[in-house]
Parts: C-alpha cells; sequence; structure tokens
C-alpha cells in the first residue's frame, strides 16, 4: 500500500527567507504526486503535480518540487516566503483504490511566517 | 482546475437530527466525487468515493448508513449525516477528480452537532 510521510509538523521561517518542506512516499509503481495547501478553515488548493518527465516542477505561488527516485522524495521549495503562505501544507500521492483514483495523503506540515 | 462549491459552510444542529452537505461541481461533469473528514490539526480522512449513478464505495470503519451519499447527477453530490451526534461535530471537505489523479477540493463545511 502507499504512504506519504512528512516528517516535519511545523516549521517556522522568517519572510523573505527561503522555504524547503519534505515528502517521502512509498509506492510501488512510477508515483503521481501532488502537493497542496490548506489555509485555516479553507479547502485545499493545488499548488504542483508530477506525473512523470522533468523531474522539477513549477506550480503556483512561486512554489517549485523536485521529484527524486532514488530518495523517494518530492520536497516543496520556496526561494523567498511570503507572510502568505503561512498555512497548513499537505503531500501526497496518487493510487489505485476500491473503485477510483484516490490520493493518500500525508499528516501535514504547518507553515509559520514571521515578519 | 474544477471549481467546487460546498453548502453550508458552517452548520449547528441539535443531536439527534440530520444535515446534508451539498457539494456542486460548478464547470466540470465529475464522474467522481470524494468525501473527506479533517479532524483539528490533522489529515484528511477519505471517508468515501461518491460515482455519478451508482452506490458510494465507502472506506473501512465508515458507516454508510450514518453518512449517507448520493450523487445524482454529473454536478451534485450530497453528504448526509443521520442522526447526528457530538462526535460528528467536524469539518468535512468534498474533491471533484478530474483527469488521472487531480482533485480539486471545495471550501469545506464545518459541522458542530450540539
Amino acid at each position: 500500500a502507499q504512504s506519504v510521510t512528512q516528517p516535519d509538523i511545523h516549521i517556522t521561517v522568517s519572510e523573505g527567507a527561503s522555504l524547503e518542506l519534505r515528502c517521502n512516499y512509498s509506492y510501488g509503481a512510477t508515483p503521481y504526486l501532488f502537493w497542496y495547501v490548506q489555509s485555516p478553515g479553507q479547502g485545499l488548493q493545488l499548488l504542483l503535480k508530477y506525473f512523470s518527465g522533468d523531474t522539477l516542477v513549477q506550480g503556483i505561488k512561486g512554489f517549485e518540487a523536485e521529484f527524486k527516485r532514488s530518495q523517494s522524495s518530492f520536497n516543496l521549495r520556496k526561494p523567498s516566503v511570503h507572510w502568505s503562505d503561512a498555512a497548513e501544507y499537505f503531500c501526497a500521492v496518487g493510487a489505485l483504490g476500491g473503485s477510483a483514483r484516490q490520493l493518500t495523503f500525508g499528516s501535514g506540515t504547518q507553515l509559520t511566517v514571521l515578519p | 482546475g474544477a471549481v467546487v462549491s460546498q453548502h453550508p459552510s458552517r452548520v449547528i444542529c441539535k443531536s439527534g437530527t440530520s444535515v446534508k452537505i451539498e457539494c456542486r461541481s460548478l464547470d466540470f461533469q465529475a464522474t467522481t466525487m470524494f468525501w473527506y473528514r479533517q479532524f483539528p490539526k490533522k489529515s484528511l480522512m477519505l471517508m468515501a468515493t461518491s460515482n455519478e449513478g451508482s452506490k458510494a464505495t465507502y472506506e473501512q470503519g465508515v458507516e454508510k448508513d450514518k453518512f449517507l451519499i448520493n450523487h445524482a447527477s454529473l454536478t451534485l453530490s450530497t453528504l448526509t449525516v443521520t442522526s447526528a451526534h457530538p462526535e460528528d461535530s467536524s469539518f468535512y471537505i468534498c474533491s471533484v477528480l478530474q483527469g488521472a489523479y487531480e482533485q480539486y477540493f471545495g471550501p469545506g463545511t464545518r459541522l458542530t452537532v450540539t
């Protein structure tokens, strides 16, 4: 069965600093990988996705992620964090479920941005 | 991606009553929708997969008689929490499957059972 691990429960960075959120996955086949962001009391917004091809993918809001098969990782990065980036971030892997293609989510990383 | 709405955004109901939550795909005909439950500071727990025109598929441990799902059209899925109790209080989120695995999420519904 597939699984996703986000080792960092909470990360605090200063505004303008760089950011890297870690994600490790376990899946037997080629994974479909996603990063979502959730603001308090809101649904999830898709930041970026990886299906195949170039292992460095660009997303919205200046985020990027790099797929590293050898490390089973899909870390999210941003060169300069803005205060509005404070939110919960979820990594997810797509896999076939009982009756449909499902997403398995990590436990999330809470990002705090200091002024 | 697909634009998804949920109604209501917040609902408070008394213990023992039922409440219906609507999930609408506004610009995409969704054959498959998903319902999730999220506890405070926790990840999303998949409750069920809703397929248009057929019965929903529930995840292990989710009571199908308590959480009734109806996906009557390509743009609407509903979740009815029957005989709600305080332990059913949670944040419920729906999503629409578009493409291979991409899901687009609604804004969520905060249910409080008193």
